[in-house]
């Protein structure tokens, strides 16, 4: 168990809708980074957030958005979404803002769109 | 741009096997880190080994061994006698100076046969 808390583990919907991913990162750890993986474009970094400010941002598109909460945790929200959007979305964290340290992994949620 | 290529996209193995997986990176960076994640059947996404561009000093642990040799970009993977349990999903990653983000090659799909 990595310590890090994602919900809801499973997750469908319907294109043009809106979700919201949740992640409870390890305690302590203050950076939050947000992954995507789909079976086309493989692991995709898409933001880092770190105590709660944007830190980096990857491939992620402008219908994505997400915020760290003064509790840090981390929200990720998918609006119009679209049958590509399909995909695995993980959570991770760090103690420090450097991804260069090791990374804690939660579980994903596989987010189904139909 | 980075580029991480693990061209194995899957290998299989009987039990007690050894086997290597490959991975080639491709950077501008002078200072840079290199990852080995594994992912098991059950998604979460595990840290193996970090080692920074500086330090080409083979490392073994247990029956896990990487070979790093920056005069052919290539960061190996070796695991000996292998195991069912050693069956997932290897990803190897590379992580930027700025310490911001991680590109992860495609992966391999390992299966050990009993």
């Amino acid at each position: 168990d990595s310590g890090v808390t994602q919900t809801p583990k499973h997750l469908i919907t319907a294109t043009g809708q809106r979700v919201t991913l949740r992640c409870s990162p390890r305690s302590g750890d203050l950076s939050v980074y947000w992954y995507q993986q789909s079976l086309d474009q493989g692991l995709q970094f898409l933001i880092q957030y770190y105590n709660g400010e944007e830190r980096a941002k990857g491939n992620i598109l402008e219908r994505f958005s997400a915020q760290q909460f003064p509790d840090l945790h981390s929200e990720l929200n998918l609006s119009s979404l679209e049958l590509g959007d399909s995909a695995l979305y993980f959570c991770a964290s760090s103690d420090t803002g450097g991804v260069n340290e090791k990374l804690f992994f939660g579980s994903g949620t596989q987010l189904s769109v139909l | 741009a980075q580029k991480v290529t693990q061209a194995q996209t899957e290998i299989s193995v009987v039990e007690k096997e050894d086997v290597t997986l490959d991975c080639v990176y491709e950077t501008r960076d002078t200072t840079y880190y290199l990852f080995w994640y594994k992912q098991p059947p059950s998604g979460e996404l595990v840290f193996l080994i970090r080692r920074n561009s500086f330090d080409e000093q083979n490392e073994i642990s247990g029956r896990y061994s990487w070979n790093f040799q920056k005069s052919t970009s290539s960061f190996n993977f070796t695991i000996t006698a292998s195991q069912v349990v050693d069956s997932a999903v290897y990803f190897c990653a590379h992580g930027d100076n700025a310490g911001n983000m991680l590109t992860f090659g495609g992966g391999t799909r390992l299966m050990v046969k009993p």
